[in-house]
């Protein structure tokens, strides 16, 4: 089965750039997107077709793509940015999630 | 405001039944495909299965194909995820959630329920 990785874990101080990977073989050829869950709550978009963000969510957030990786990049970090990330994409008429990012403010 | 809420969720055993629902309030339900991701405990997003608007494409992942059935009742906004032939790994919070509008044709998903939770367990 297609499977998207991601590093498990981001750490990141308050007001610097975190950025997180996803990596698929077949990404060059489709579009993702990124979720966001903090815990005990549903996850949000943030950012889809590689590089479009939903309104109302803060320009902080932006993504962009190179071959077979999108990157999620989160500038200016703040605490309320503290959740599990998950990128996703659509393959063979299915959802394909990542693995999951924690991200860490510290 | 637009919100999906999900019911049904409970204790089954293994090899045993439920049936999930979600009911859409806020926006024209009919126009959109919506689906169900699950997540286990502790454990990230996966994909279960999606409906498009009109009924006439249904997905399934793998590990669910031939065992669940999705449904759809646009007058009643409501979505259905008839749970066969349970396995303790189906355990996890199962979320309702509606695909984007997009002139591509991709699922991703703009509004989350809150989930209800299934655990199967003998």
């Amino acid at each position: 089965s297609y499977e998207l990785t991601q590093p498990p874990a981001v750490s990141v101080s308050p007001g610097q750039t975190a950025s997180i990977t996803c990596s698929g073989d077949r990404l060059g050829n489709t579009y993702a997107c990124w979720y966001q869950q903090k815990p005990g709550q549903s996850p949000v978009l943030v950012i889809y077709q590689d590089d479009r963000r939903p309104s109302g969510i803060p320009e902080r957030f932006s993504g962009s793509t190179s071959g077979n990786t999108a990157t999620l990049t989160i500038s200016g970090t703040q605490p309320m940015d503290e959740a599990d990330y998950y990128c996703q994409t659509w393959d063979s008429k299915t959802a394909v999630f990542g693995t999951g990012t924690k991200v860490t403010v510290l | 405001e637009e919100l999906l809420v999900e019911s049904g969720g409970g204790v089954a055993r293994p090899g045993g039944s439920l049936r999930l629902s979600c009911v859409a309030s806020g926006f024209n339900f009919d126009d959109y495909g919506v689906g169900w991701v699950r997540q286990g405990p502790g454990k990230g997003l996966e994909w279960v299965s999606g409906i498009n608007w009109n009924v006439a494409t249904t997905t399934y992942a793998d590990s669910v194909q031939g065992r669940f059935t999705i449904s759809r009742d646009n007058a009643k906004k409501s979505l259905h995820l008839q749970m066969d032939s349970l396995r303790v790994e189906d355990t996890a919070l199962y979320f309702c959630a509606r695909r984007a509008m997009s002139t591509i044709p991709i699922w991703y998903f703009d509004l989350w329920g809150r989930g209800t939770l299934v655990i199967v367990s003998s």
